[in-house]
């Protein structure tokens, strides 16, 4: 089954630049869309369409793809940011969709 | 304003089963495909079923497929998830979620509801 591949986790000091990545070979064929996940809350969509900012999303959240490859950006991290992140596809055929695993992000 | 709510999770022993609910209000459930996302102690989010906007079409992750049946109700604004023959590793809290057209995403989530299966 189709799979796509994410860091564990990324730690970042406040102020600096977080970067996730998320592998899988349907990324240049499917949109990506990239979720944060804090305890106890629902999953909150941030980009979607591989580089699209949902609606409310702080401008430091950014995505961006290449190839395989697709990357969340947070850039100049804050404290609320401390989450985990999940990025989300689909198959090549469109019709599964596909989680990954999920980056832990550590604000130190 | 525009929400989802879960209901119908709870403890039931392996081999049981539960159906979910989940009702939505804001907005109008039949201009929406719908999807039920699970997230299992520990672990990553997992997409478990998905249905179109006349719940003519259905797709299953092959972990749930055979046992559970997505369906909605538009009239009752409400989409549902019958699980069957349940196993220790379907415990998770179980989101519906509403997927926007256009590939623009899911952007709507309920609160979860959550299903444990024990004996």
């Amino acid at each position: 089954s189709y799979e796509l591949t994410q860091s564990p986790s990324v730690s970042v000091s406040p102020g600096q630049t977080a970067r996730i990545t998320c592998s899988g070979d349907a990324l240049p064929k499917q949109y990506a869309y990239w979720f944060q996940k804090k305890p106890g809350q629902a999953p909150l969509l941030i980009i979607y369409k591989d580089i699209e900012r949902s609606s409310g999303i702080p401008e430091r959240f950014s995505g961006s793809s290449s190839g395989t490859t697709v990357t969340l950006t947070i850039s100049g991290v804050q404290a609320e940011d401390e989450a985990d992140y999940y990025c989300q596809s689909a198959d090549n055929s469109g019709t599964y969709v596909v989680f990954g695993g999920g980056t832990n992000v550590t604000v130190l | 304003q525009v929400q989802l709510v879960e209901s119908g999770g709870g403890l039931v022993k392996p081999g049981g089963s539960l159906r979910l609910s989940c009702t939505a209000s804001g907005f109008t459930l039949s201009d929406y495909y719908m999807k039920w996302i699970r997230h299992a102690p520990g672990k990553g989010l997992e997409w478990v079923s998905e249905i179109n906007r006349s719940g003519t079409i259905t797709y299953y992750a092959d972990s749930v497929k055979g046992r559970f049946i997505i369906s909605r109700d538009n009239a009752k604004e409400s989409l549902y998830l019958q699980m069957n023959s349940l196993r220790a590793d379907d415990t998770a809290v179980y989101y519906c979620a509403r997927d926007r057209p256009y590939l623009e995403g899911m952007d709507v989530w309920g609160q979860g509801t959550t299903v444990t299966v024990s004996s």
